[in-house]
């Protein structure tokens, strides 16, 4: 049972290029989550997924796109990459049991844009 | 709008000190849940404890404590005998239990570093 995986680990973009942050998890959880991490910041959410199908925005979706063809994976799009877009990216999932219920994350990703 | 709080950028502690982490937290919600999380230098996300509003009882696992309080809106973290592998941001956050989402709103972290 690998959890919650994310790849790559660490990426370098130019600005203006695309690329697709993947996530995977193999717990079949149906709650699925994109967030972003910037120095010395909590967590904000930029999209999520309540099941295959089904996205949704989050407090900070501009710039990124996503798609929930699977249960399993969620990738993440960033069409046109900016500066801004310098951050860490984690995934997490989540059973669709109740509100009260541990997000497990993966180990995230980080993305500088220059 | 909900939001959490801690006001604590950045705190050092001698080792086998103990030191309280601080979160409050602001809902409109009757119902919610607050998590603590640890962020290791490693950077992986660690899920410490849950706690749904209407349990008020104290936690204590170990070194870790957890101190609830509706009245105050507060939700404080105490590590007894802080170790060297406790150095970490520590992050509060909140889930509405009646949000279609069940998104976590977390505060900024507080960095705590345990010198030996």
């Amino acid at each position: 049972n690998a959890g919650v995986t994310q790849t790559p680990k660490f990426r370098i973009l130019k600005i203006g290029q695309s690329m697709t942050l993947q996530c995977a998890q193999d717990m079949n959880h149906n709650y699925m989550y994109w967030y972003r991490q910037d120095p010395g910041m909590g967590l904000k959410l930029i999209y999520y997924s309540v099941g295959a199908g089904i996205t949704d925005k989050g407090e900070v979706p501009n710039g990124y796109n996503v798609s929930r063809s699977t249960t399993e994976d969620f990738p993440l799009r960033l069409e046109l990459a900016a500066p801004s877009q310098t951050s860490v990216y984690f995934c997490a999932s989540r059973q669709l049991a109740g509100p009260g219920d541990e997000q497990f994350f993966g180990p995230g990703t980080r993305l500088t844009v220059l | 709008a909900q939001k959490v709080t801690q006001a604590q950028t950045e705190i050092s502690v001698v080792e086998k000190e103990d030191v309280t982490l601080d979160c409050v937290y602001e809902t409109r919600d009757t119902t919610y849940y607050l998590f603590w999380y640890k962020q290791p230098p490693s950077g992986e996300l660690v899920f410490l404890i849950r706690r749904n509003s209407f349990d008020e009882q104290n936690e204590i696992s170990g070194r870790y404590s957890w101190n609830f309080q509706k009245s105050t809106s507060s939700f404080n973290f105490t590590i007894t005998a802080s170790q060297v592998v406790d150095s970490a941001v520590y992050f509060c956050a909140l889930i509405r239990a009646g949000a279609g989402s069940y998104q976590l709103t977390f505060g900024k972290g507080t960095k705590l570093s345990v010198i030996p």
